[in-house]
């Protein structure tokens, strides 16, 4: 596709129930990266890979959030047990190397809800 | 860790009035500097980027120029359009971590 594609849209996920997000990067791209975005905040970074290796996943709030990118193309970001705190928009990005002047591409994101 | 801190909004405009918009940034090593916008209802899109110190970076009459000195990216655009309201992010890359560090965002409304 043309760009980086997130399903679903929105969410809605009640306490204490698994959910998985899905991202499909641009061709070719080697790092993607997934944002949690609060309201009225700026992203902040959760974790990223380069192919299918994660190289770093310190952002991942908790060990309740699984991410993985298996062939290196689409990726999963898995949260289990979901709290009211997980609550934000989740954004996808991808780009075509992390050197400096690859800028990140980004998904139209997620919105989770848990009530 | 790195950190980027941007000027508080929202800043509401009149129609071809002067925008600058604060963005000051702390970081390890040498990193690159991009600002960000999203549009309503649309993702986040790169906006303009410079990747070394004194590097102006430019698009859509929107300017902004890399200051090692005074760690600084500040957004300027001499004549604001209505079709600029949006929310604009400032970000570093910090190639040694792979990862890019976001501002917490100003929202412009340009009013005709």
């Amino acid at each position: 596709g043309a760009g980086v594609s997130q399903s679903p849209r929105y969410k809605v996920a009640k306490r204490g129930q698994d959910v998985a997000l899905r991202c499909d990067p641009i061709s070719g791209h080697v790092s993607l990266f997934w944002y949690q975005q609060a309201l009225g905040q700026g992203p902040e970074f959760l974790t990223y890979f380069q192919n299918e290796a994660q190289l770093d996943k310190s952002g991942l709030p908790s060990d309740r959030f699984f991410a993985e990118r298996p062939e290196g193309s689409v990726s999963t970001l898995k949260i289990q047990r979901t709290q009211q705190e997980d609550s934000a928009v989740y954004l996808c990005a991808s780009s075509l190397i992390t050197e400096n002047n690859s800028p990140l591409h980004f998904g139209n994101g997620t919105r989770l809800t848990v009530t | 860790g790195d950190s980027v801190t941007q000027m508080e909004g929202p800043v509401t405009l009149s129609e071809e009035a002067f925008l600058t918009i604060n963005c000051t940034y702390t970081a390890t090593g040498y990193p690159s500097l991009f600002w960000y916008v999203q549009y309503p209802g649309e993702g986040l899109q790169l906006l303009l980027k410079a990747t070394k110190a004194d590097d102006k970076g430019s698009n859509k009459g929107f300017e902004a120029t890399y200051r090692k000195e005074t760690t600084s990216f500040h957004l300027e655009k001499g004549s604001v359009q209505v079709s600029d309201s949006a929310v604009y992010f400032c970000a570093l890359l910090n190639t040694n971590a792979g990862k890019s560090t976001f501002g917490d965002g100003t929202t412009l409304t340009v009013k005709p």
